[in-house]
């Protein structure tokens, strides 16, 4: 079945620890995104990136970073320079020409900072 | 600045009622617009989208949604709510430029159908 797939689904981290959340997709997307979840703020963009060896800063990348070495990978690092970790954080990769903007989306990662 | 508000945190509606969840936009020029639902700790599905014809549109599970130019606004309605209609959904706007591509979501509102 073609989707996308986070992991680990939940992680614990201690302040001061960087952590990678993976994100690979089997659709053959060029576009990938990953995005912040905190209670009632809705999704905020971190990073995303259109193609590979490509992207680009979204509205809170401070503190996180990104690589997309691989069409079908784009993992996330959330750095010890992120003061407020603790999050859902959620994949999701989109087509471009008309499929653009609908986003498939992994299940999520939740990280807990301890 | 472009952006997408949703008005209501959550919205109550009984079984079998017809509900409706608010979304008003700004963006410059002509907008394409989303909906998507989230179950719990899970991730977003998409519902329908609108870019460009019927102002109503319909999507999955029943679900359309209504473009009001004038008024801004991009609602999701049913005619009749099922109880495993209750989730988060979120609406989005698509932003576009030279060098960006990318969608703007709501805060998202909870839906709770009753029995």
């Amino acid at each position: 079945d073609g989707g996308i797939t986070q992991s680990p689904k939940y992680l614990f981290r201690k302040e001061g620890q960087n952590v990678t959340l993976s994100c690979e997709q089997n659709l053959n997307h060029d576009a990938m995104y990953w995005y912040r979840q905190d209670p009632g703020q809705g999704l905020r963009l971190i990073y995303y990136s259109q193609i590979v060896n490509d992207f680009q800063k979204g509205d809170i990348a401070e503190g996180y970073s990104v690589s997309r070495e691989k069409k079908e990978s784009f993992p996330l690092t959330v750095t010890s320079a992120q003061k407020n970790p603790t999050a859902f954080y959620l994949c999701a990769s989109s087509p471009r020409g008309p499929g653009a903007n609908v986003l498939t989306f992994g299940a999520g990662s939740r990280l807990t900072v301890l | 600045a472009q952006s997408v508000a949703q008005p209501e945190d959550q919205v109550n509606v009984a079984e079998g009622n017809p509900l409706t969840v608010k979304c008003t936009y700004s963006v410059s020029g002509n907008p394409y617009l989303f909906w998507y639902v989230q179950y719990p700790n899970r991730g977003l599905q998409f519902l329908l989208k609108y870019i460009t014809g019927d102002n109503l549109v319909k999507g999955s599970y029943g679900f359309e949604a209504e473009f009001n130019k004038s008024q801004t606004s991009f609602h999701l309605k049913k005619p009749s709510a099922l109880v495993s209609d209750s989730a988060l959904y979120f609406c989005a706007v698509r932003v576009e430029s030279y060098n960006t591509d990318k969608l703007i979501f709501g805060t998202g509102t909870r839906l709770q159908v009753f029995p």
